[in-house]
């Protein structure tokens, strides 16, 4: 039972434009999500977050947008840098501690 | 901060003997986690810990595996009768007991069984 999805493996975007990552979920007891950001042969480092009773969460050049209804929430990066073509990782939090990943987008930035 | 290490980073067994894994998490964090993570897939939630007692199982883990914490500190994980299924990369978190709920992962201990 995949309770979080990305459904894009892969993204391709030119530098400096906007890179719009999406994830959709099913449970609609999850109460925070969370980006993480995966290089190779590192361990995924956290990205940014938003409580689900929020709509919108903004840090930098990454703003994470919460759409409860539709139980969808998307990652946007502007500008795109070519440092940020890495695998990104939606997650959702319910209960106490226990944290459920979707299986990733592979982003890519060009030059 | 040295950040959460794992060791050892790699591991090639064969089918049917024992493997251990350690983890080191932040020294100030209280929660600890193990995760499995195979090629396009996202890490799977296997336990958790907050401080030495482990809250919670996953029903992934079958008995072949057992996870220690006995000092709050490191953990282990243990899998006994390893079998090719167990293949994949076995990642530990970190992260301190409050209202953030991000949490730092190690690099990954990634595990073949031939």
């Amino acid at each position: 039972d995949q309770q979080v999805k990305q459904n894009s493996p892969s993204l391709s975007v030119q530098e400096g434009r906007i890179s719009i990552l999406n994830c959709d979920y099913t449970n609609s007891m999850f109460d925070y999500f969370l980006w993480y950001k995966k290089y190779p042969a590192e361990g995924p480092t956290f990205l940014i977050s938003i409580s689900s009773i929020k709509d919108k969460n903004e840090d930098g050049r990454f703003t994470v947008f919460l759409n409860k209804s539709a139980k969808h929430l998307s990652l946007h990066i502007v500008p795109s840098q070519p440092g940020d073509s890495a695998v990104y990782f939606c997650a959702a939090k319910v209960g106490g501690f226990k944290t459920i990943f979707g299986a990733g987008t592979r982003l890519f930035v060009k030059a | 901060d040295t950040g959460v290490s794992q060791d050892p980073r790699h591991k090639i067994t064969k089918r049917g003997q024992n493997v251990t894994f350690r983890c080191d998490p932040i020294s100030e964090h209280n929660r600890l986690y193990w995760y499995r993570q195979t090629l396009g897939q996202g890490p799977e939630f296997l336990t958790y810990f907050q401080n030495e007692a482990q809250l919670e199982k996953s029903r992934l883990l079958s008995d072949r595996f057992s996870a220690e914490r006995p000092k709050g500190s490191f953990s282990t994980l243990e899998i006994q009768r390893t079998e090719q299924g167990d293949s994949a990369m076995y990642l530990c978190a970190s992260s301190l007991m409050g209202n953030t709920y991000e949490q730092y992962f190690g690099p990954g201990t990634r595990l073949t069984v031939t």
